[in-house]
């Protein structure tokens, strides 16, 4: 089955211990999405990819980065965890932007900062 | 500032009857909704949208209403089932924008009781 798939699925690090959270997908859509959730929060828009079109939204800060080597994958990288990036980040895929388009969710990420 | 509001964090109904679940937003510029449903562990996943020249749209069980001068949607879904039981967002766009501007509500938790 088509999907979109998220490693690991539980993450633990260290306050200001980089960490990386990968997305993969077998949907070959254009458009990845990464997206913060906090707790009884709603999902928040980090940051998205149109091919390899880096996309950034303005509020996000400079200490997530993310990297789309190719169709399949996208990386998000947290250089400097800090106790308030404890959260679920979850990717999505799309075919486009430009028209409001069902979204592909993967399972997400719960990330945990010590 | 919370763009998309759903005022109730949680619902309960009984199995057979109807369920609704509400949704307001503030920015009158989004012209497209739509809901998605999240299962514990798993990523959202589409349900159903409505765009702002429809006051209605109906898929199976599932019914969106929107109310443009309210500024408010709602997801009645009749009857319920216990396979219904998840966390429904409702979520808003610029259709201009497609999904660069999806935003999402904080969720309602809905619990079909058997």
């Amino acid at each position: 089955d088509a999907m979109v798939i998220q490693n690991p699925r539980y993450q633990v690090t260290q306050f200001g211990k980089p960490v990386t959270l990968s997305c993969s997908q077998t949907l070959n859509h254009n458009v990845m999405y990464w997206y913060q959730q906090k707790s009884s929060q709603a999902p928040k828009l980090l940051f998205h990819y149109y091919d390899k079109d880096f996309n950034n939204e303005a509020d996000t800060p400079d200490n997530f980065q993310s990297r789309r080597p190719n169709t399949s994958f996208c990386f998000l990288d947290i250089r400097s965890p800090g106790l308030g990036d404890a959260a679920m980040y979850l990717c999505a895929t799309s075919r486009v932007t430009t028209s409001v388009d069902e979204q592909f969710f993967g399972p997400g990420t719960r990330l945990t900062v010590l | 500032d919370q763009q998309v509001k759903q005022n109730s964090p949680s619902l309960s109904v009984q199995e057979g009857r109807i369920s609704i679940l509400n949704c307001d937003y503030t920015n009158s510029m989004f012209d497209y909704f739509l809901w998605y449903k999240k299962y514990p562990a798993e990523g959202p996943t589409f349900l159903i949208s409505i765009s702002s020249i429809k006051d209605k749209n109906e898929d199976g069980r599932f019914t969106v209403f929107l109310n443009k001068s309210a500024k408010h949607l709602s997801l009645h879904i009749v009857p319920s089932q216990p396979g219904d039981s998840a966390v429904y967002f409702c979520a808003a766009s610029l259709s201009n924008f497609g999904n660069e501007k999806l935003t999402f509500g904080t969720g309602t938790r809905l619990t079909i009781i058997p």
